[in-house]
């Protein structure tokens, strides 16, 4: 049972335009997302994370707004460039598990000049 | 030199073979994880160490075995590898003041032919 879902697999952008990716989840007691990003050959490296507790974290072009209602969280990338293009996966983690992690299946973005 | 490392990057084995995955890390992380990719699928935790003395199974453990050998180093054993452990692996560490932020080492592609 997929508790985190990425229902996109690719996603296509011009440079200079926004990036938004998408994940939903299953389980009501997530109580930390992030996003890694992961380009070919290399391990997957964090790029943002958001509290349960907040709906927006913003870190430079990368903002990620969680939907608490909707069990929905999205990634914007703005402006997208072309070295943001690479697979993005949403994580999760289960309140009171410390560390443990449960990741979507990926969405590969491209920018395109 | 890279925080996380993993050997080797690249290996084919035979069915029934054991072979060894290592991490080491350089990072002062107590913290250590395996996880496995396949195609089109998240990464699965194998499992996770959170200090020398500490070892706990995650979602897929069955056909594995690991060894925490010291704070910077974490093997993953299959002993008796088969084909449907044709995967990429990666290890991974997080601090105790952010378990849920983990850094990845490169990845080892391993066929199991």
């Amino acid at each position: 049972d997929q508790q985190v879902k990425q229902n996109s697999p690719s996603l296509s952008v011009q440079e200079g335009r926004i990036s938004i990716l998408n994940c939903d989840y299953t389980n009501s007691m997530f109580d930390y997302f992030l996003w890694y990003k992961k380009y070919p050959a290399e391990g997957p490296t964090f790029l943002i994370s958001i509290s349960s507790i907040k709906d927006k974290n913003e870190d430079g072009r990368f903002t990620v707004f969680l939907n608490k209602s909707a069990k929905h969280l999205s990634l914007h990338i703005v402006p997208s460039q072309p070295g943001d293009s690479a697979v993005y996966f949403c994580a999760a983690r289960y309140t009171g598990t410390a560390s443990k992690l449960t990741f979507g299946t990926g969405t590969r973005l491209q920018v395109t000049l | 030199d890279a925080d996380v490392t993993q050997t080797p990057r690249n290996r084919i084995t035979k069915t029934g073979k054991r072979i060894m995955l290592e991490c080491s890390q350089t990072k002062g992380h107590d913290r250590m994880y395996w996880y496995r990719q396949d195609p089109g699928l998240g990464l699965q935790l194998i499992y996770y160490s959170f200090d020398v003395k500490d070892i706990n199974k995650g979602e897929i453990s069955d056909g594995y075995s690991v060894s925490r050998q010291a704070q910077a180093k974490f093997s993953l054993s299959l002993e008796s590898a088969i084909p449907n452990q044709t995967a990429l692996y990666f290890c991974a560490t997080s601090p105790g003041a952010q378990p849920h932020t983990q850094y990845f080492g490169p990845g080892t592609r391993l066929t199991v032919l």
